[in-house]
């Protein structure tokens, strides 16, 4: 598509509950970047896809969030056991080649996920 | 400690006002990125450069690589242009080092 498209744009959630949010990326884009941002917060990485390289998973902050990236494009965050913390605006961004200063990054409109 | 920050953290300024937002950083960079976010909206990429200046319409964007400093400017300030001004540090490495960003607000 023409840019990172990203699914839903909101989620309200009960607290306790499974979600997923989905990242459609530019085609092409080989690097794919989740991050999230907390009311009044800055922006937290999550975790980075690179081509068919392991994922670094070094940003998620516990084993009830996962990702993972089908056949180098789409990817999925899924939140397991969802806690009143994760209520926040999460974003995908991809890049034609990660590692480098050199390409430009395009950022999704985020989806607001609200855990009540 | 952040390795990349901004000032100031809020701005108000009146329309038609000349706008400068600072960003310095502490880590080694071959470029610095400048995104525009919207309230409830999602993240704009405004520029990304190495060295010397960019402009575009009414944004201009300078940096230093070896002070270790990028401003943004805003002439002629609009109220379409109040949001979160936020400069980032992209890869290389896996992740980007956001500023904590500058909020503006322009009033008319």
């Amino acid at each position: 598509g023409a840019g990172v498209s990203q699914s839903p744009s909101n989620k309200v959630t009960e607290k306790g509950k499974d979600v997923e949010l989905r990242c459609d990326p530019i085609s092409g884009h080989t690097a794919l970047y989740w991050y999230r941002q907390s009311l009044g917060q800055g922006l937290e990485f999550l975790i980075y896809f690179q081509g068919n390289s392991a994922p670094d998973k070094s940003g998620l902050p516990s084993d009830r969030f996962s990702a993972e990236r089908t056949g180098g494009s789409v990817s999925t965050l899924t939140i397991q056991r969802t806690q009143q913390e994760d209520s926040a605006v999460y974003l995908c961004a991809s890049s034609l080649g990660g590692g480098t200063a050199n390409y430009g990054y395009t950022f999704g409109s985020g989806t607001r996920l609200t855990v009540v | 400690k952040n390795e990349v920050e901004q000032s100031p953290q809020n701005l108000t300024a009146q329309e038609g006002e000349f706008i400068t937002i600072n960003c310095s950083y502490s880590v080694g960079i071959s470029a610095l990125h400048w995104l525009q976010q919207h309230p409830g909206g999602g993240i704009v990429s405004l520029f990304m450069l190495s060295s010397g200046k960019k402009k575009h319409g009414r944004l201009i964007a300078t940096i230093n690589i070896q002070e270790k400093h990028s401003s943004l400017h805003i002439t002629a300030s609009h109220p379409r242009d109040s949001a979160v001004y936020i400069c980032a540090d992209p890869p290389p490495g896996n992740q980007f080092y956001f500023g904590t960003g500058t909020s503006l607000t322009v009033i008319p």
